[in-house]
């Protein structure tokens, strides 16, 4: 595989349940990334890890949970989210360095609706 | 604070025609500029990067777009669009925040191709 995958692609859950988005990249980069997108609104940044270490947290609420293992994978666990929660979550990665001119490389993401 | 603008939601084109997407951005540093596509149900792809080295940046599809600080623009063209330019287009700036680059993303312009 190569660029950055996402799993599942689709995941409909309902309020009480609790699930996990994972994400991979095959790239060789230090840096990932969490984006919310709803309808109609701008993408959200959600969580940075940079280093494997949190560098961003935008004020997400706590039923979204990150972890980042090591430089390669990212999670996003769930649990007891809202109907407003349901949106495309994308995943991205890139190569940090001292400049800011390092593109990002996104997954195709994964489609979440909440019931 | 960093901010970019994206002036039109919505771009309508006839194949074979010019396009012109236009984006704005605010910023107390030098910034990178970036532009992005997303074609429905997939994730984002960079089509070019600014990284203050020639203002006019040449990226993938035939895209380009001009670096004009005196006008804080960063505006996509291309000469001749295609049915397979229809998608959705984000400009995006990064600055440093503290020990890290973050970047903002605009609202997104969404191009429509006739045929």
């Amino acid at each position: 595989e190569t660029g950055v995958t996402q799993t599942p692609r689709h995941l409909v859950m309902g309020m009480t349940n609790k699930k996990s988005l994972k994400c991979e990249q095959h790239l060789g980069h230090n840096a990932m990334y969490w984006y919310k997108q709803s309808a109609k609104k701008p993408l959200e940044l959600m969580f940075v890890y940079n280093f494997k270490e949190q560098t961003e947290n935008n004020s997400v609420p706590s039923r979204f949970s990150p972890e980042c293992p090591n430089s390669s994978h990212l999670f996003l666990h769930l649990h007891t989210l809202q109907p407003e929660d349901s949106a495309l979550y994308l995943c991205a990665s890139s190569q940090e360095v001292s400049e800011g001119n390092y593109e990002q490389y996104f997954g195709p993401g994964t489609r979440l609706t909440v019931t | 604070a960093q901010s970019v603008t994206q002036l039109d939601s919505h771009v309508s084109v006839s194949e074979g025609t010019p396009v012109l997407l236009r984006c704005n951005y605010s910023s107390s540093y030098s910034p990178s500029l970036f532009w992005y596509v997303q074609h429905p149900n997939k994730g984002l792809q960079l089509l070019l990067k600014y990284t203050s080295a020639a203002t006019l940046v040449k990226g993938i599809n035939g895209f380009e777009a001009e670096f004009k600080k005196s006008e804080t623009s960063f505006h996509l063209t291309k000469p001749s669009a295609h049915m397979s330019d229809a998608a959705e287009y984000f400009c995006v700036v990064r600055i440093q925040s503290g020990g890290s680059y973050i970047p903002t993303f605009g609202r997104g312009t969404s191009l429509i191709v006739h045929p």
